[in-house]
C-alpha cells in the first residue's frame, strides 16, 4: 500500500496527558498537511510542511500543539496537556508541490477522558 | 461565516436516482475545487478535482463549478447503495498556498 499512513489509528488518553501522532506521506510527496475533524464538521486546517519547513500554521494550533517533519519525510503531531476539547479525528494529507490534489490518510481518532 | 458552506443534509434517495450535492463559497481567490467522499470513521477519499469554472465528468460523477455565482456542484447518476457516505466539498487558492477549505459535508444514504 503506497497511500498515506497514520499511527496510531485510535488513542484514548486522560486529560492532562501528552500524546503524539505519526504520519507517513506518499513517498514522493513533498507537502504534508495536518487537519482536525470533529463530528459533523469538515476537516479544519492545522498546519503544513513543504519538505522539512513548516510554512503555515492555523490559529487553531495553540501553543499546546507542535508539529515536526524532520528530514522532510514522516511527520509527528504532539499535543501537550490534552483537554477534552482536543477529542477529534486528526487527519494527515500529502501532495506534490504544484499539484493541488491532497491525499488523506485514515486518521487518528483521539478521545480525551 | 465559513468560507465554504455546505448543507449537511441528511439526504436519502432510492437506488438509481440522480443525486445533486451543492456548496457555495465566499472567497473569490479560490481557483481549485475538489469533492471528497468519506465513509464513516475513515479518511476522506478524493473523488473529483476541477480548476476554475466548468464541468468535469468521471464515470457516474460530474463536478461543476460556476465561479460567477461561487457555486460548486457534484452530480451522481444511477446512484448505488455503495455511494452512501458523507460528501465534502473543498476549495484551494492555488499551489503556493497550502490549505484546503472544507464544507461541513453532506451525509448521503442511497437505499436499495
Amino acid at each position: 500500500d503506497t497511500g498515506v499512513s497514520q499511527d496510531p489509528r485510535h488513542k484514548i488518553t486522560k486529560r492532562g496527558q501528552n500524546v503524539t501522532f505519526r504520519c507517513d506521506p506518499i513517498s514522493e510527496h513533498n507537502r504534508l498537511y495536518w487537519y482536525r475533524q470533529t463530528l459533523g464538521q469538515g476537516p479544519e486546517f492545522l498546519t503544513y510542511f513543504q519538505n522539512e519547513a513548516q510554512l503555515e500554521k492555523s490559529r487553531l494550533l495553540s501553543d499546546r500543539f507542535s508539529a515536526e517533519r524532520p528530514k522532510g519525510s514522516f511527520s509527528t503531531l504532539e499535543i501537550q496537556r490534552t483537554e477534552q476539547g482536543d477529542s477529534a479525528m486528526y487527519l494527515c494529507a500529502s501532495s506534490l508541490r504544484g499539484r493541488e490534489t491532497q491525499y488523506f490518510g485514515p486518521g487518528t481518532r483521539l478521545l480525551v477522558l | 461565516q465559513k468560507e465554504v458552506e455546505q448543507d449537511p443534509g441528511p439526504l436519502s434517495v432510492p437506488e438509481g436516482a440522480i443525486v445533486s450535492l451543492n456548496c457555495t463559497y465566499s472567497n473569490s481567490a479560490f481557483q481549485y475545487f475538489m469533492w471528497y467522499r468519506q465513509y464513516s470513521r475513515k479518511g476522506p477519499e478524493l473523488l473529483m478535482y476541477t480548476y476554475s469554472s466548468g464541468n468535469k465528468e468521471d464515470g457516474r460523477f460530474t463536478a461543476q463549478v460556476d465561479k460567477s455565482s461561487k457555486y460548486i456542484s457534484l452530480f451522481i447518476r444511477d446512484s448505488q447503495p455503495s455511494d452512501s457516505a458523507t460528501y465534502l466539498c473543498a476549495a484551494d487558492r492555488g499551489s503556493t498556498l497550502g490549505r484546503l477549505y472544507f464544507g461541513r459535508g453532506t451525509q448521503l444514504t442511497v437505499w436499495p
